[in-house]
């Protein structure tokens, strides 16, 4: 069965600093991988998604994220962060459901993140 | 924009008491998905749906039920709501083609007492 890991629970970063969010799956064939981000009250936003190709994607906001297949590492990145962008972010991985439908994600725990003004 | 509507954000029960959550998608998904999400431990599924009337056990099936009767509705049943199930509860949407890609509602925050 496919998992996620994202190792630190909480991170806190300067406004202005850059930023890298971990995540590490664990799937059997090619993943299919996924960054969310949830505000304070909200639902999920997708931000980015891996499914083949360019191992370096980006995203909305100025994310970018890079697939290491050696490493199972998919790990989230901005290069100047901004106030507006604590949230929780969730790493996901992606597989076929028992009947073939339904596409499910598999969901990290979580990273919170918070700004300093 | 895909729009995935939740019918309620805030919602207290009491103990054995049956709950329903409606989810709405107004995309023409086939899929759809209902999870919970509780401090520390990220999203789980409860279950999902590819089709009418076909549903699938998530992760955490447990003391629910679903029913889709409609593409756009899927809903969410606690049979007799216990403590345990104090929760948010997220809905999503997908297509069938691109499933992966799932569009989230704001979220039910239910509390069991």
């Amino acid at each position: 069965a496919q998992s996620v890991t994202q190792p630190d629970i909480h991170i806190t970063v300067s406004e202005g600093a850059s930023l890298e969010l971990r995540c590490n799956y664990s799937y059997g064939a090619t993943p299919y991988l996924f960054w969310y981000v949830q505000s304070p009250g909200q639902g999920l936003q997708l931000l980015l998604k891996y499914f083949s190709g360019d191992t370096l994607v980006q995203g909305i906001k100025g994310f970018e994220a890079e697939f290491k297949r050696s490493q199972s590492s998919f790990n989230l990145r901005k290069p100047s962060v901004h106030w507006s962008d604590a949230a929780e972010y969730f790493c996901a991985v992606g597989a076929m459901g028992l009947t073939g439908g339904g596409n499910k994600l598999t969901f990290g725990t979580g990273t919170q993140l918070k700004v300093e003004l | 924009d895909v729009k995935v509507t939740q019918s309620s954000r805030y919602l207290v029960k009491r103990t054995g008491e049956k709950v329903f959550l409606e989810c709405v998608q107004d995309m023409d998904h086939e899929n759809m998905f209902w999870y919970r999400q509780d401090p520390g431990l990220g999203l789980r599924l409860i279950y999902f749906s590819y089709d009418v009337k076909m549903k699938e056990k998530g992760d955490i099936p447990e003391g629910y039920s679903v029913s889709r009767e409609k593409k756009e509705r899927f809903s969410l049943i606690l049979e007799s709501a216990s403590t345990n199930q104090t929760s948010m509860y997220l809905c999503a949407s997908s297509l069938l083609a691109y499933g992966y890609e799932q569009y989230f509602g704001p979220g039910t925050r239910l509390t069991v007492t």
